[in-house]
Order: C-alpha cells, then sequence, then structure tokens
C-alpha cells in the first residue's frame, strides 16, 4: 500500500522567512495530493492541493510543487506569520473516488517566531 | 449543521470499559471516515464508509474496534474493552466523494485510565 513520508517533523523560522515541507509517497498509481493544516486543538483543514497532471499551484503565499519522477510533493510558505504556526501534514491518494485511502503523513509542526 | 459534528468531545473511561463515539458528517456526503491521532502523532485512518457500508475496514486495529453508518448519515465508532494504548483523538471526516476534500470534525479525546 500507499506509505507517505514527511520532513521535517519540527521547524522553526523567523517571521518573514520561507518555510518548505517535504514528502514522498512510495506508490506511483498516487495522483491526489493534499495539505492540511491543523491549529493547536482544532481540527485539520485543506489548504491546498494538487494532481498529478500540474507540476506546480500557488494560492497568495503557500504554494504545492509536485515532482512525479521521483515521487515528492513539497509546500512553500512565504513571507511566514504568527498565524501559520500549526501541524501541516502532507496526504496521497490514487484520486476522487478511487479505491485507496487517503494516507497522511506524520506531519510537520512548523513554529513562526516574530 | 453547517459541519461535521462528533459527541462526545471529551470522553474518561476506565479501562475494560466499552466506549461509542459518535460522528454527524456534512448533508449529503457520501464518504465517512474514521482516523486516530496519538498525541502529537500523525493522522491513522481505521475505516472508510461509501454510504452504509464500510468498503475498507483495513485500518482497525483489533476486533475490539468497530463502526457502523446508519441512513448514509450518522456513524458510531465503538471501542470494547478498552485499553490505555486506545487513548488519542477520534477524529471522523466525511466529503462528497471518496478522497475528495475532506471535512473533519473536532473529534473525541479518548483518555482510557
Amino acid at each position: 500500500g500507499e506509505n507517505v513520508e514527511q520532513h521535517p517533523s519540527t521547524l522553526s523560522v523567523q517571521e518573514g522567512d520561507s518555510a518548505v515541507i517535504k514528502c514522498t509517497y512510495s506508490d506511483s498509481a498516487s495522483n491526489y495530493f493534499p495539505w492540511y493544516k491543523q491549529e493547536l486543538g482544532k481540527r485539520p483543514q485543506l489548504i491546498i492541493d494538487i494532481r498529478s497532471n500540474v507540476g506546480e499551484k500557488k494560492d497568495q503565499r503557500i504554494a504545492v510543487t509536485l515532482n512525479k519522477t521521483a515521487k515528492h510533493f513539497s509546500l512553500h510558505i512565504t513571507e511566514t506569520q504568527p498565524e501559520d504556526s500549526a501541524v501541516y501534514f502532507c496526504a496521497a491518494s490514487k484520486g476522487l473516488g478511487s479505491q485507496g485511502n487517503l494516507i497522511f503523513g506524520k506531519g510537520t509542526k512548523l513554529s513562526v517566531k516574530p | 449543521g453547517a459541519g461535521v459534528s462528533q459527541s462526545p468531545s471529551n470522553k474518561v473511561t476506565e479501562k475494560g470499559k466499552d466506549v461509542e463515539l459518535r460522528c454527524d458528517p456534512i448533508s449529503g456526503h457520501t464518504a465517512l471516515y474514521w482516523y486516530r491521532q496519538r498525541l502529537g502523532q500523525g493522522l491513522e485512518f481505521l475505516i472508510y464508509f461509501q454510504g452504509n457500508s464500510a468498503p475498507d475496514k483495513s485500518g482497525l486495529p483489533s476486533d475490539r474496534f468497530s463502526a457502523e453508518r446508519t441512513g448514509e448519515s450518522v456513524s458510531t465508532l465503538t471501542i470494547q474493552r478498552t485499553q490505555q494504548e486506545d487513548s488519542a483523538v477520534y477524529l471522523c471526516a466525511s466529503s462528497l466523494l471518496r478522497n475528495e476534500k475532506l471535512f473533519f470534525g473536532s473529534g473525541t479525546q479518548l483518555s482510557v485510565l
């Protein structure tokens, strides 16, 4: 089955700096890669996702890149702000309505210091 | 309601007791999932429902765990003879289609003493 590895497990940056979180997946059939943000004590929420027919996707300060050949994808946050502090989870699946499940990485705790 | 609702929000139980956790998904969402999140850990898949059937129960850790869904709506996760290692936050999520954007509930914090 699918296995998703996520690095680093913790990341501390200064406000205004960029943050990058990387994930690798094992199943070459996976084609949907969402990212979820979980603030302390709150529920995970989808912040951005990418499908395998796209190499990069941006939404304001957040971007995700995908390298299908290497089977890895990354989350980039620019101009970080204290409210970006949270745990971020990457995930992978074979896509909408597929037979496979959404498999999550173990998470990255991002701390943005003012 | 507007979102996924879970109850209770907190449950403290004694080792060996049975517990039942409830999830009310977003109306119209056919897909429903249960995940377990141990303290400081990731999201561990437990079970997936499509409608009222569970085509994937592969994540249930033992036969002490079971779940059902009725009316293509409410789901309950039952843990029998709870053990201390069952202590975790149990998250429910729903989506329109399998693996489409998941909407999570706020979870049930289960503590087994």
